[in-house]
């Protein structure tokens, strides 16, 4: 399995939206509906932000939204705000009980 | 509350072996498969292996295939990691991890355990 490709970076303003791609294949994003996206700050473990493409898990703001279209999937921010500054991972399931996950995009509020 | 605490990290040389442990509480163990990943220092997160909840399939990613071997002790709610041949490049803080249901709505990572491959 090979990682999902995301932008190294992208930016944006505050209040402003950012929105991060994470491409695979036929065998991992455009196999299945399960994407996840995970933002993770320094020293810190990840935390799970969307699941299932495009759900959000309870405590996460509406501003986290996210979307698939055939082997790429999408994370958008609403509305950044500092705390959104962080590094974020999309992951996909690959089949079999196993997962893969994407090469980071570090998200930074201007 | 789930838990999951790794232990065994530490500095090894090249070519050396290391156990990772997790030991888990707060849920029944025995019911999911379990997961390690990886991160390199300043690199991204990698997926490792996973071990189903008997024990009975494992995966791994072609990075240590042949060199990492994944197992879990139901009776004492422990997964592991045995790590040999170790590189310079497996250098990472090593995490254990749950993920419920094949969509992962809900992941609960260990702290996590640096493992240093370094003469």
């Amino acid at each position: 399995q090979s990682a999902l490709t995301q932008p190294p970076s992208a930016s944006g303003s505050p209040g402003q939206s950012v929105t991060i791609s994470c491409t695979g294949t036929s065998s991992d994003v455009g196999g299945y509906n399960y994407v996840s996206w995970y933002q993770q700050h320094p020293g810190k473990a990840p935390k799970l932000m969307i699941y299932e493409v495009s759900m959000r898990p309870s405590g996460v703001p509406d501003r986290f939204s996210g979307s698939k279209s055939g082997n790429t999937a999408s994370l958008t921010v609403s509305g950044l705000q500092a705390e959104d500054e962080a590094d974020y991972y999309c992951s996909s399931y690959a089949g079999s009980n196993n997962y893969v996950f994407g090469t980071g995009t570090k998200v930074t509020v201007l | 509350e789930v838990q999951l605490v790794e232990s065994g990290g530490g500095l090894v040389q090249p070519g050396g072996s290391l156990r990772l442990s997790c030991s888990a509480s707060g849920f029944t163990f025995s019911s999911y498969a379990m997961h390690w990943v990886r991160q390199a220092p300043g690199k991204g997160l990698e997926y490792v292996s996973v071990i189903s909840s008997n024990g009975g399939s494992t995966y791994y990613a072609d990075s240590v295939k042949g060199r990492f071997t994944i197992s879990r002790d139901n009776s004492k709610n422990t997964l592991y990691l045995q790590m040999s041949n170790l590189r310079a490049e497996d250098t990472a803080v090593y995490y254990c991890v749950k993920g419920v249901g094949i969509n992962w709505y809900r992941v609960y990572w260990g702290q996590g355990t640096l493992v240093t491959v370094s003469s």
